[in-house]
């Protein structure tokens, strides 16, 4: 069974600034999907980036990027010029591309942006 | 605006009271899923649908929750009898799956449910 371990249950930034969350996931497949999921205050579960295991260049979204190390199971979101509505949950998620099509979610990081 | 809807937002039962979630599909979509949060577990599924058929409930507690999708506009969630260690915030998602395509999971709102 695969597994997604967020071993920062909590981070701060300064506004403007950049920050990385962690993420590693343990599976035997080769094919797959990783995700990042944010989290505000509302509840709503927003996806913010994904990537596909058979892709070596790595993510963008605007401010959010990963770093994706295939070989070493390590997902890692860094948001750049962080803005107080970064606030919230963040989630990493493992999902097959073969198998099942449900999402495997990491606990989360809780990450705090300061004025 | 096409989003997953999800009713009610917020239930507050009693123990041993049954409960029923509700959870409209963005139209098209074909799969709707079925997710639990809480403090200690995070979040996890426990069914999903392809075409209203069910392809994964091995999440769900068996003996008191029960999920079906009545039309393709329609996924219920029902817990018989509920009990405290229920409560949860109970998150219903749905996508359009063809062939291996990669495909967003789109989530509704939630529904947060206290058991007292």
């Amino acid at each position: 069974a695969q597994t997604v371990t967020q071993s920062q249950p909590e981070m701060s930034v300064q506004e403007a600034e950049t920050v990385t969350l962690s993420c590693t996931y343990d599976t035997s497949e080769n094919n797959y999907y990783l995700f990042w999921y944010k989290q505000p205050p509302s509840r709503q579960m927003i996806l913010v980036i994904r990537q596909e295991a058979y892709k070596q260049q790595n993510a963008t979204e605007n401010r959010f990027s990963v770093n994706f190390q295939k070989a070493a199971k390590s997902f890692s979101l860094k948001i750049s010029d962080s803005q107080l509505g970064d606030t919230a949950m963040y989630f990493c998620a493992f999902r097959s591309q073969g198998g099942s099509e449900k999402l495997v979610f990491g606990k989360g990081t809780k990450l705090t942006v300061n004025p | 605006d096409a989003r997953v809807t999800q009713t009610p937002r917020h239930k507050v039962t009693e123990m041993g009271q049954e409960v029923t979630m509700r959870c409209q599909p963005i139209l098209g979509h074909n799969t709707v899923f079925w997710y639990r949060q809480t403090m200690m577990q995070g979040l996890e599924l426990l069914a999903y649908f392809r075409n209203r058929a069910p392809l994964d409930d091995s999440g769900m507690p068996k003996d008191r929750f029960s999920a079906e999708m009545p039309d393709a506009t329609l996924a219920t969630l029902k817990i018989q009898p509920s009990e405290p260690r229920d409560s949860a915030v109970y998150f219903c998602a749905s996508g359009l799956v063809l062939r291996a395509v990669n495909n967003e999971q789109f989530f509704g709102p939630g529904t947060r449910l206290t058991v007292l």
